[in-house]
């Protein structure tokens, strides 16, 4: 498809278990950032990664918590040992990143993770 | 560091009401404003976006200005309808690689 495709659209867990959510941005889109958005609450950063660049991890909330991004495409957010607090709709967006002020971010729907 | 901040909700407004939702920012050059919707079960998509000083956005009915010398760039739009339903969230993207949102305005109208 044309947008930003994100999967499982809902995941139910147990606690301490692993989850990996994934993220399939749209085709020629460089630049892929991840976001957390709990229940009543706004978007919180989480990853951001643009081309073959280091990625900024800068809001990954604990060491439970890591991203990748093969080959500049698709990106997978893992959550380690999951806890009920990692409980909410985390978001991917795609960019095209051409310099200087960064474009419009693409949404994808989201997948909702429930830890019980 | 680069900031956006947005009035708190909810916001609950009769059909054809005049809408605002303000939003200020804070940030070192010369940030893109954007404002995007999120109806609800969907996800968050662009409503309108404005690029430099004195830009106006414009869609559906909806317009905001980029105000430099106010920092703001506040949501307006003249008669709101039922199908406005949804939360509106102000966000910023400055020179480095980094969007930052405001906290959502959730809207509520009512026939």
């Amino acid at each position: 498809g044309a947008g930003v495709s994100q999967s499982p659209s809902n995941k139910v867990t147990e606690k301490g278990k692993d989850v990996e959510l994934r993220c399939d941005p749209i085709s020629g889109h460089t630049a892929l950032y991840w976001y957390r958005q709990s229940l009543g609450q706004g978007l919180e950063f989480l990853i951001y990664f643009q081309g073959n660049s280091a990625p900024d991890k800068s809001g990954l909330p604990s060491d439970r918590f890591s991203a990748e991004r093969t080959g500049g495409s698709v990106s997978t957010l893992t959550i380690q040992r999951t806890q009920q607090e990692d409980s909410a709709v985390y978001l991917c967006a795609s960019s095209r990143r051409s310099g200087g002020n960064t474009g419009e971010l693409f949404f994808g729907e989201g997948s909702r993770l429930t830890v019980l | 560091g680069d900031s956006v901040t947005q009035m708190e909700g909810p916001v609950t407004l009769s059909e054809e009401a005049f809408l605002t939702i303000n939003c200020t920012y804070t940030a070192t050059g010369y940030p893109s404003l954007f404002w995007y919707v999120q109806y609800p079960g969907e996800g968050l998509q662009l409503l309108l976006k404005a690029t430099k000083a004195d830009d106006k956005g414009s869609n559906k009915g909806f317009e905001a200005t980029y105000r430099k010398e106010t920092t703001s760039f506040h949501l307006e739009k003249g008669s709101v309808q039922v199908s406005d339903s949804a939360v509106y969230f102000c966000a910023l993207s400055g020179t480095g690689n980094q969007f930052y949102f405001g906290t959502g305005t959730s809207l509520t109208v009512i026939p």
